[in-house]
């Protein structure tokens, strides 16, 4: 398995909703990351997580909350979003930070916020 | 501060001609250097990658030239396909450390 799986694909929440967004990876990686993509932009670091520990947070506002509940998964819940925080939400993954390798990247998951 | 400097910011290209993406970029502990390849509503997907002590790689048709002394490498698209029609981002990486994307090319390729 080489793939890194994100769920939902698309999402659509008000701005008093909670949501999570899910990312499965099951290739041995143990860095993940969460990044931010806005249209014709490259991916932005949201979050880098090293042996299920939070590593890296790149100032990314408080409605933004990651959770690392295994080896394999990686989530974010979102909460009291904006409307400038629709994006497509890329989760990634590598052997290990910043591996040698680079990263495989999921399909993202489309996020607007109405 | 834009650690990867990355154009043209877009690029049409007739089918079957060649598409030339540069990059350049300042830090010489940079020891990685990936070419990522978009398609719209997807994440990134690796494309090729060389490291700096590789002045080539030719991966299909697809090859990195790289230029340690001037600090710039390009992505060289041979025979260029529509099915090419891609957003294709450069990136460096700092082993352990930092990894940068480009600022990104769109890629049209002309049936």
């Amino acid at each position: 398995d080489t793939e890194v799986t994100q769920t939902p694909k698309h999402l659509v929440m008000g701005m008093t909703n909670k949501k999570s967004l899910k990312c499965e990876q099951h290739m041995g990686h143990r860095a993940m990351y969460w990044y931010k993509q806005k249209a014709k932009k490259p991916p932005e670091l949201m979050f880098v997580y090293s042996y299920e520990k939070l590593s890296i947070n790149e100032s990314v506002p408080s409605r933004f909350s990651p959770e690392c509940p295994n080896s394999s998964l990686l989530n974010l819940h979102l909460h009291a979003l904006q409307p400038e925080d629709s994006a497509l939400y890329l989760c990634a993954s590598s052997e290990v930070v910043t591996g040698f390798y680079g990263y495989t990247f999921g399909s993202g998951t489309r996020l607007t916020v109405v | 501060q834009q650690q990867v400097k990355q154009s043209p910011q877009s690029l049409i290209v007739q089918k079957g001609g060649i598409s030339i993406i540069n990059c350049a970029y300042e830090n010489t502990a940079f020891d990685y250097f990936p070419w990522y390849q978009q398609f719209p509503g997807k994440g990134p997907a690796l494309l090729i990658a060389i490291r700096p002590d590789v002045s080539e790689k030719k991966e299909g048709r697809f090859t990195i030239s790289f230029n340690k002394s001037a600090k710039q490498f390009s992505l060289h698209i041979m025979d260029s396909q529509p099915g090419d029609s891609a957003t294709y981002f450069c990136a460096a990486i700092y082993t352990g450390n930092q990894f940068y994307f480009g600022t990104g090319t769109s890629l049209t390729v002309i049936p």
